[in-house]
């Protein structure tokens, strides 16, 4: 089984829908993020979390936000999905106690998003 | 956050050694650098990453000179399954969030 599994694998919606995306994870890590990619380019952080009680801005959460129910669920929601949000959205993990400074993510399959 | 600045491709053979190289004039003496690989589809995983000097592993090397400015990744003998985008980041674990640009499209011919 997949350490990191995000559900819906695909999705198409219309706009001015509400939509949420899920992750979870059975890494056991403290930290998880949420990236979009559009194509051709590199990904965005739109939110990352070091623990439950930590929600963090990144380069791009306007229009998004974002739930971590529990260490293993991490969850992004558009509140009123707008076509320029079409894009695949990447879920990662981290482990705090990786020790010394190893910065690995574990990321997960990516949901491909589609607003129309 | 420090960016960086990496071709947006490369053409390979296979067999051949790859070297990609990453700029990263303001970088900071807490960063590190990273690298990803990425398949179509799918996330990215972790290749290598250092500090100064040269670090092996067994799929690459990681060279960065004393200024840490730039950094090269060395890809020994490239198959067509090294096809991917490779993106260079840096950062440093406590803050733990990265930038991950563009990446470079490696695209090792036959």
């Amino acid at each position: 089984d997949a350490d990191v599994t995000q559900t819906p694998r695909n999705r198409i919606t219309k706009t001015g829908k509400r939509i949420m995306l899920e992750c979870s994870q059975t890494k056991g890590h403290d930290r998880m993020y949420w990236y979009r990619q559009d194509p051709g380019l590199g990904l965005r952080l739109i939110y990352y979390s070091f623990d439950v009680k930590d929600i963090n801005k990144g380069e791009i959460s306007d229009g998004y936000s974002v739930s971590r129910q529990a260490q293993a669920k991490f969850s992004l929601s558009l509140e009123s999905a707008i076509p320029n949000q079409t894009a695949l959205y990447f879920c990662a993990t981290s482990d705090l106690r990786a020790g010394g400074n190893l910065i690995e993510q574990f990321f997960g399959p990516g949901t491909r998003l589609t607003v129309l | 956050l420090a960016k960086t600045t990496q071709p947006i491709s490369m053409d390979s053979y296979e067999g051949q050694e790859v070297n990609i190289t990453c700029s990263h004039n303001n970088i900071a003496t807490n960063d590190y650098i990273t690298w990803y690989q990425q398949f179509p589809s799918q996330g990215p995983r972790f290749i290598i990453q250092g500090y100064k000097t040269k670090v092996t592993n067994e799929v690459a090397s990681l060279f960065i000179p004393a200024d840490r400015k730039s950094s090269t990744l060395s890809l020994p003998r490239v198959s067509l399954s090294d096809t991917a985008v490779y993106y260079c980041l840096v950062g440093a674990a406590i803050f733990n969030k990265f930038y991950f640009g563009s990446g470079t499209k490696l695209n090792v011919k036959p």
